[in-house]
């Protein structure tokens, strides 16, 4: 199975400021059919399910605002909210979908 | 828009089993896998496995594999996740997820039933 590490394990930010989250895989999640990675990054607040932000590990969910970006290849992968906004408080957790999913731990995201 | 609407909070004895169930409205029933993510409290996500719907193929995490059972009716746009030999470590909240088509990633999600394994 695939384990997906990520870090920190939170982070506090000001509110504008650039947060970034890293995320590992033990293997590489590039999938060689479409040369797509399967990874993809949820952010889930009190009480509330999760919801889809990115995947492909860098395409944006339908409504998700554009302050959210994806990036990396193959094992690592970031998410960076580029001017936090106090709504975006919540865990943020990766995940792989290249073969039987699994999460990430998850990055709490706070307001410094 | 897509809906899935879960059943109630459980409550149960360990060794009992529960099933939780997912109504989903809103999209074609049968052309989008379902998935299985539990939550232990304070803990993170945890994937447990996916139906899918057109055929009853599933698939487990090898965790729960023996323990769970999905599946899904056609007639009526449900989605159930049965688990059995419940003990204590049990305990979180369990969501339904609808995939996109084929792709095992979550893009819509449940508002989670939350069951509690306690003697």
């Amino acid at each position: 199975d695939i384990v997906m590490t990520q870090s920190p394990d939170s982070l506090a930010v000001s509110l504008g400021e650039r947060a970034t989250i890293n995320c590992k895989s033990s293997q590489s999640v590039l999938y060689s059919s479409n040369n797509k990675n399967c990874l993809g990054w949820y952010q889930q607040k009190p009480g509330q399910p999760p919801k889809l932000l990115i995947y492909w590990a860098s395409t944006r969910e339908s409504g998700v605002p554009d302050r959210f970006s994806g990036s990396g290849s193959g094992t690592d992968f970031t998410l960076t909210i580029s001017s936090l906004q106090a709504e975006d408080v919540a865990v943020y957790y990766c995940q792989q979908y290249y073969n039987t999913p699994s999460f990430g731990g998850g990055t709490k995201v706070e307001i410094k | 828009q897509v809906q899935l609407v879960q059943s109630g909070a459980e409550v149960k004895k360990p060794g009992a089993s529960v099933k939780v169930s997912c109504k989903a409205s809103g999209y074609t029933f049968t052309g989008h896998y379902m998935h299985w993510v539990r939550q232990a409290p304070g803990q993170g996500l945890e994937w447990m496995g996916w139906i899918n719907p057109n055929s009853g193929d599933t698939s487990y995490a090898q965790k729960f594999q023996g323990r769970v059972i999905m599946t899904g009716d056609t007639s009526i746009n449900t989605g159930d996740m049965e688990l059995s030999r419940l003990t204590s470590d049990d305990t979180a909240v369990y969501y339904c997820a609808r995939g996109y088509s084929d792709l095992l990633y979550s893009q819509h999600w449940g508002q989670g039933t939350l069951v509690t394994v306690s003697s």
